[in-house]
């Protein structure tokens, strides 16, 4: 296992159109993250996936945002009707569940969207 | 809402010596989280300070935490130029039954030969 995995690198979309961005965690960590960052900030939170399961959302994450983690493995995070203001780095993050102790995150490289 | 607060937001320095960057958070913690980031590039983790260590070392880092204070500091010791990166703390929000780490805006730091 060679890390976090996301897919694209790169996507660069007209406005209006749907994307989706693909995120392949390491495979016995059972939490996983998306983050989004702008240029000069840091990342801020998304959602956050136990197994399966999405247990949490972000008031960042309007309706036109969703994501799956379908079988508690890869996850997928679907921008539709995409907006100017959606241009970020979207960020990937997986570790392991040790009861309530949070501990450090694998990221991946990220995925940058421009949305033109 | 944002957990960990950096300071300063940029440093400048030369090869060889220290820097030091400093972190503030706003409720009751059970660890802190230190992550650099290279630009473009994901975010790697360096290291986790508990709440009841004072101080923790990894190679050339050192790490505090004061809770009394809510304040924590990284200390890069005989920086090299491969150390410009941006580097970030974060600290634990737990809410309901979601654990999330929160992050703050980050230092960006130079280090120049």
């Amino acid at each position: 296992d060679t890390g976090v995995s996301q897919d694209p690198r790169h996507k660069i979309t007209k406005r209006g159109q749907n994307v989706t961005f693909r995120c392949d965690p390491i495979s016995e960590h059972n939490r996983l993250y998306w983050y989004r960052q702008t240029l000069g900030q840091g990342p801020e939170f998304l959602t956050y996936f136990q197994n399966e399961a999405q247990l949490e959302k972000s008031r960042l994450l309007s309706d036109r945002f969703s994501a799956e983690r379908p079988k508690g493995s890869f996850s997928t995070l679907e921008i539709q009707r995409t907006e100017q203001g959606d241009s970020a780095m979207y960020l990937c993050a997986s570790s392991p569940s040790t009861g309530r102790l949070i501990t450090g995150y694998t990221f991946g490289s990220g995925t940058r969207l421009t949305v033109v | 809402s944002q957990q960990g607060e950096e300071d300063p937001q940029a440093l400048s320095i030369q090869e060889g010596e220290n820097a030091t960057m400093n972190c503030s958070y706003k409720t009751s913690i059970n660890n802190l989280q230190w992550y650099r980031q290279n630009s473009g590039r994901g975010l790697v983790h360096l290291i986790l300070i508990r709440s009841n260590e004072r101080e923790k070392h990894s190679g050339r880092l050192r790490v505090t935490l004061d809770t009394s204070k809510k304040s924590s500091s990284l200390l890069i010791t005989a920086s090299r130029a491969a150390d410009t990166a941006s580097y970030f703390c974060a600290a634990p929000l737990t809410q309901g039954g979601s654990e999330k780490l929160v992050f703050g805006k980050g230092t960006k730091l130079t280090v120049n030969p």
